[in-house]
């Protein structure tokens, strides 16, 4: 059974840090590894979705990596802002349709 | 640009009581997903449904029934309400994810039962 964790369970930092978030698995056979954003009280938000066949994705400050052989992925926040505060997830496919397996989630505060 | 839209977004229930969560998405996606996030345990697949007419168990099936009405409609349903169904509930939707297309979420439905 695929497992993800997510390290650290939370951070907190000042504004401009550039900071990693990093996320493991234990399944290496995977087709893809993605990010999602949580804001308080809402649903999920894609940030970066990387295919097994890629190392990394970069979307404007944001950078993921995914190394399948090691089963990890870290996600990178260039000049953190306040607005960047929010639950990150990464998250896993089951397989086929069976949806997917999530981490717990890194809660981020960038303190002002 | 609704995407995938989750009624009601907040639900007190007594136990015993049934109630559906509905949820329907607009982007012709085959994928629907029903997931519940709980504090310290993450989001968990409860039900999925891989195409129009086909449903499957997830992680954490028990005291849950679904029903994929259309292509664009997905219901979890709650038939004898207990404290522990008490969560944040969320549908999501994707095509071939595992080719690459991302999955979509609702908003999230709170539910209590007390």
């Amino acid at each position: 059974k695929q497992e993800v964790t997510q390290i650290p369970a939370a951070l907190s930092v000042p504004e401009g840090e550039n900071l990693v978030l990093n996320c493991s698995f234990t399944d290496s056979a995977i087709y893809n590894l993605q990010w999602f954003r949580q804001d308080p009280g809402k649903g999920l938000t894609s940030l970066l979705l990387i295919q097994s066949s890629q190392r990394e994705q970069t979307s404007g400050r944001l950078n993921a990596s995914l190394d399948k052989s090691s089963g990890r992925s870290t996600l990178y926040i260039a000049a953190s802002q306040p607005g960047d505060s929010a639950t990150y997830l990464c998250a896993v496919p089951g397989g086929g349709a069976d949806g997917l397996t999530f981490g717990k989630g890194t809660h981020l505060i960038i303190q002002p | 640009n609704a995407g995938v839209t989750q009624t009601p977004k907040f639900q007190v229930l007594k136990t015993g009581q049934s109630m559906t969560l509905q949820c329907a998405q607009d982007m012709n996606h085959n994928s629907m997903y029903w997931y519940r996030q709980d504090p310290g345990m993450g989001l968990r697949l409860i039900y999925y449904s891989a195409s129009e007419g086909t449903t499957d168990k997830g992680e954490v099936p028990n005291g849950y029934n679904v029903s994929r009405l259309n292509k664009r409609e997905f219901s979890l349903r709650l038939e004898s309400a207990a404290p522990s169904q008490t969560s944040v509930y969320f549908c999501a939707s994707s095509d071939l994810w595992d080719s690459g297309n991302t999955i979509y979420f609702g908003e999230g439905s709170w539910l209590t039962v007390v």
